[in-house]
Formats: C-alpha cells, sequence, structure tokens
C-alpha cells in the first residue's frame, strides 16, 4: 500500500526556522516527482513547491521562494521541506504528495498533514 | 500566470447530478492534465480524476470529468449524488512558467 507520512510540524514563533519529513513507503520513491501542497485555516489548497527524482527539477510558489527548501533523499525514501524566515501567513496544514508520474503533473496520493502554526 | 477559477459553491440533492467547472486564464486549459481533489472537512484531499478524466481505483464511477476546449474549462460531474459527497473540490494542473496551480476550491453541499 502506497503510505506517505508527514511529521516535524509545530508551534514556532515568526523569524524562526522548521523542517518537515515526509516517509514514503509501498512504491518505488525514486521514480516520481514529489510535491508539498498546504492548506492554511479558511483558505484552499495551496502548491508549495516539488522535486523531481534526482533533484534537477525544483521548482516554488512565489509566496515561498527564498524562504523555504525542498530537498529528497531517495535512499531514505524521504521528502522533506526546511522553512526558513517563517511568518504567520505560512500556518496551515502541509501535506506530502506524490505526483502521478515522473514530470511535474498531479497528485494520486496525499500524506494526512502535518500542522504548522507560526505565532 | 496561468489561474484557474472555480464556483465559490454548489449544491444538489440526493440523486442529482451536479457540474463543477474551472475556467482557465492566461493559457490554454488543454496545454497541460487537469486533476480535481475531493476534501472533506477534517481529512487530507483525495484525488478523483486525473489526467483529464481518468479514475483512480476505489473512485466511483458517479465522478467523471471533461475538458472543453472551446471555452477554456474543465468540468467534474458527479452523478446520483450522495451525503458523502459533501466536500470542498478542487481542480489542478502544471505548468512550466506558473508551476502548481489549483483552483480556488468549490464548496459542494448536499440538500
Amino acid at each position: 500500500e502506497v503510505q506517505l507520512a508527514e511529521s516535524g510540524g509545530g508551534l514556532v514563533q515568526p523569524g524562526m526556522s522548521l523542517r518537515l519529513s515526509c516517509a514514503a513507503s509501498g512504491f518505488p520513491f525514486d521514480d516520481y516527482v514529489m510535491h508539498w501542497v498546504r492548506r492554511a485555516p479558511g483558505k484552499g489548497l495551496e502548491w508549495v513547491a516539488c522535486i523531481n527524482w534526482n533533484s534537477d527539477i525544483i521548482a516554488y510558489a512565489s509566496s515561498v521562494e527564498g524562504r523555504f527548501t525542498i530537498s529528497r533523499d531517495n535512499a531514505k525514501n524521504s521528502l522533506y521541506l526546511r522553512m526558513d524566515s517563517l511568518r504567520t501567513d505560512d500556518s496551515a496544514v502541509y501535506y506530502c504528495a506524490k505526483d502521478i508520474r515522473g514530470f511535474p503533473n498531479g497528485v494520486d496520493v496525499w500524506g494526512q498533514g502535518t500542522t504548522v502554526t507560526v505565532s | 500566470n496561468f489561474m484557474l477559477t472555480q464556483p465559490h459553491s454548489v449544491s444538489g440533492s440526493p440523486g442529482q447530478t451536479v457540474t463543477i467547472s474551472c475556467t482557465g486564464s492566461g493559457g490554454s486549459i488543454a496545454s497541460t492534465y487537469v486533476q480535481w481533489y475531493q476534501q472533506r472537512p477534517g481529512s487530507a484531499p483525495v484525488t478523483v480524476i486525473f489526467e483529464d478524466h481518468q479514475r483512480p481505483s476505489g473512485v466511483p464511477g458517479r465522478f467523471s470529468a471533461s475538458i472543453a476546449r472551446s471555452s477554456n474549462t474543465a468540468s467534474l460531474t458527479i452523478s446520483g449524488l450522495q451525503a458523502e459527497d459533501e466536500a470542498d473540490y478542487y481542480c489542478q494542473s502544471y505548468h512550466d512558467i506558473s508551476h502548481g496551480v489549483f483552483g480556488g476550491g468549490t464548496k459542494l453541499t448536499v440538500l
């Protein structure tokens, strides 16, 4: 069974940093693009970042570019999101998501999410 | 920048058919694939349609989708509406410049 399990969320003060992790299982992790998507309270889904299998395709939403860093460790079947200079409007549930393909496209599997509160 | 626009809300009675639209602007909606996601309150999103009209295993055949090039619009149709279909629905596509793009979401209410 394909599974994605996020961890690392919590309460942090503005300006601080946080690192989210996502443990993947049940599929060949290094065959797929991986995404982070978030949903802030009272708002809709927002795409945050994605990374391809060998990290030579990395893209960010303009709202996080320069502050967030996506990375992956294929040997550990893990995806990461380093979040620096956090702002109150970064407060959201962050979802790890598996792409349908090996190039950026769309999501077919979602994690349960981890909550980040910046206050 | 490419954008996707959805109605804020739609509603229908059990057994009816509802359609949620997703209109592209700033480019052709047919230039890349469109996905549809369902998110119930307090739960993670679930993919109900991928690559324009494909249904993942486990998603009922009541869910279908299409693309209309003439109106630059994708549509999600839910037939035989059930109470469990009440959720927020999002369209999404990926573009080289705008990257991951979500529509604003549509709240489906089952009356």
